[in-house]
């Protein structure tokens, strides 16, 4: 069965930083493409970055272009998500996505609070 | 950025209903549009792929249509499962786009 599992959420200080980590099972992680996916009210359901299965491409949403990383490890099963320069703007629930164009597999995500 | 607009953004209707949700790209995607639905406090479920291909699993009284700009979701008779928030999302270039939603409500 394939398992996403969203970790490392919390509050942040504008400013600060935090990584997620999405853990992954039930299949072979190398074998795709990791999207994350974010969402909020203000903002609805925002495709945030992708990777490709061996890491060596990524693409991101310009709204997080220099701040946000995307990236993996695909001998632990582990994808990430390095932030910085967080902005209250950034506060959403962020999905662990497997895929590129058809998102089928989502993990229940990890809630960022970006707040003083 | 391709933009995805949807309508309407909410809709009552009653089970049984025929109902229609409609989006449009702001340029051409041919046939890379994708339909999922929303429960509250659940991850989108993938619906449709590819304008019409229903994932497995789906009830065939979900099916989508359109090429290039403008595509619609129907749901042929709407059963109380079926009440529910449906985005669509276009995976023509990255990044990839949503709609904002529309949000399907019981009269």
């Amino acid at each position: 069965e394939v398992q996403l599992e969203e970790s490392g959420g919390g509050l942040v200080q504008p400013g600060g930083s935090l990584r997620l980590s999405c853990a992954a099972s039930g299949f072979n992680l190398g074998d795709f493409y990791m999207t994350w996916i974010r969402q909020s009210p203000g903002r609805g359901l925002e495709w945030v970055a992708n990777i490709k299965d061996d890491g060596s491409e990524k693409s991101y949403v310009d709204s997080v272009k220099g701040r946000f990383t995307i990236s993996r490890d695909n001998a632990k099963n582990f994808l990430y998500l390095q932030m910085s320069s967080l902005r209250v703007e950034d506060t959403a629930l962020y999905f662990c996505v497997r895929g590129s164009r058809n998102f089928v597999y989502w993990g229940q995500g990890s809630l960022l609070t970006v707040s003083s | 950025d391709i933009q995805m607009t949807q309508s309407p953004s909410s809709l009552s209707a009653s089970v049984g209903d025929r109902v229609t949700i409609t989006c449009r790209a702001s340029h051409s995607i041919s046939s890379y549009l994708n339909w999922y639905q929303q429960k509250p406090g659940k991850a989108p479920k993938l619906l449709i792929y590819g304008v019409s291909t229903l994932q497995s699993g789906v009830p065939s009284r979900f099916s989508g249509s359109g090429s290039g700009t403008d595509f619609t979701l129907t749901i042929s008779s709407l059963q109380p499962e079926d009440f529910a928030t449906y985005y669509c999302q276009q995976s023509y270039n990255t990044p990839r786009t949503f709609g904002q939603g529309t949000k399907l409500e019981i009269q």
